[in-house]
Parts: C-alpha cells; sequence; structure tokens
C-alpha cells in the first residue's frame, strides 16, 4: 500500500512561515493537494496540483513536490489559518490516498 | 452555488446495509468525477472511492472494497454509496465531495465538499 506522513502538529507565531511536510515514496512523481479542515467544519482545498491554488485561496498558501515530499507553505501565518491539513495523492496501488493530517497551532 | 447536500445516514446494526446518497447542484454533474470521504470521530480523512464522470473508472479503499459500491446517476445529478456488511469500524462522517476534473486519480482534488452525514454502526 501506498502511505503519506505528515507531522502531527506544528506551531508558529503569528506573522511567521509555517511549513507542513508530507512524504511518499516517489511523491514527486505523483500530483499532490492539500486541504485545510476547520474543526466543525468540512474539508476546503488549498492547494491543488502541487502548486496551484483555487480561487479564493489567498497568496500566502504555496505549495511545492519534489522527490519524496510535498510541502504546504503558509506565509505570513494568521489566526484563521489554525485548522487541520491534510495532504492528498493518487497511486495506482492505493488509488487516492491522504496523509494523516497535521494540527497547526498558531500562538 | 455549488451545493453538495447528503443523505442516508443513521444507525444501523453491524452486518446491515444502508446507501448514502448526494444531490448534487449549481454545476454540470456529468463533467466531473466524484468521491466519498469519511472521517471517524476524532481521526483524519480517509478516502473511500472515486467515480469518474461518466462511470467508466471507479476505485475503491481496501478497507471497504468488495462491501461498499458507488454508483451515480448523471440524469439526476446524484451519487450514491451502497455500503454492505458494516463494520463498527465503518462509524464515520461521510463526505460527498466534488473533484475538479473528470477523472478522480487526476490530482486536482475534491474542490467542493458536502457537510457530511453520520453513519454509526452499533
Amino acid at each position: 500500500s501506498y502511505d503519506l506522513s505528515q507531522p502531527p502538529s506544528l506551531s508558529v507565531s503569528p506573522g511567521q512561515t509555517a511549513t507542513i511536510t508530507c512524504s511518499g515514496d516517489k511523491l514527486g512523481q505523483k500530483y499532490a493537494c492539500w486541504y485545510r479542515q476547520r474543526p466543525g467544519q468540512s474539508p476546503v482545498l488549498v492547494i491543488y496540483q502541487d502548486d496551484k491554488r483555487p480561487s479564493g485561496i489567498p497568496e500566502r498558501f504555496s505549495g511545492s513536490n519534489s522527490g519524496n515530499t510535498a510541502s504546504l507553505t503558509i506565509s505570513g501565518t494568521q489566526a484563521m489559518d489554525e485548522a487541520d491539513y491534510y495532504c492528498q495523492a493518487w497511486d495506482s496501488s492505493t488509488e487516492v490516498v491522504f496523509g494523516g493530517g497535521t494540527k497547526l497551532t498558531v500562538l | 452555488e455549488v451545493q453538495l447536500v447528503e443523505s442516508g445516514g443513521g444507525l444501523v446494526q453491524p452486518g446491515r446495509s444502508l446507501r448514502l446518497s448526494c444531490a448534487a447542484s449549481g454545476f454540470t454533474f456529468d463533467d466531473y468525477a466524484m468521491h466519498w470521504v469519511r472521517q471517524a470521530p476524532g481521526k483524519g480523512l480517509e478516502w473511500v472511492s472515486g467515480i469518474n464522470w461518466d462511470s467508466g473508472s471507479i476505485g475503491y479503499a481496501d478497507s471497504v472494497k468488495g462491501r461498499f459500491t458507488v454508483s451515480r446517476d448523471n440524469a439526476k445529478n446524484s451519487l450514491y454509496l451502497q455500503m454492505n456488511s458494516l463494520r463498527a469500524e465503518d462509524t464515520a462522517l461521510y463526505y460527498c465531495g466534488k473533484d475538479a476534473a473528470a477523472s478522480y486519480y487526476d490530482g486536482s482534488g475534491c474542490d467542493y465538499w458536502g457537510q457530511g452525514i453520520l453513519v454509526t454502526v452499533s
């Protein structure tokens, strides 16, 4: 099976840059996307096809994917960015797979 | 406005069946792939199933393969998930998700999600 690994948690101060990683075998050869999920809400797509932002997602959200690691970077982190973040990719063996999620705390 | 509304959830005994529905509106349903994603209480997201725009390609997570069946009716703008032989570990909030592309393996992700419907197996 294909697994995606994320750090369980990350803390950042307001205004700083938060980088959340997602690791998987040869992940750079697949497309990765990222979701934000605030408590009690449905997920929201923030990055797709590695580095593209859907309309309505602020420019401070960016993505990259190379080698075995995809990254979601939030520049100038704000209190409203506090949420769980999940990476997702597709693999021929496992089909669609999610990472375990990273809880981002802004304090 | 895109809307996805799930229905059909509830409390069911282990071994029994349940059918979830997702009513879609606000977009051309038969242009896009669709997904079912679930989230157990206090846990992360788990992909359940995906289906291409024309039902030509369908995929399942190993955890539900052989027990769950996804389908869609493009004439009714609806997505379905037939869940058989339910287990306690299937207890979760089930989300319907619209893919941003016609194929569920395109890497475009789910750009719209429903509010979810709770399935409790006990």
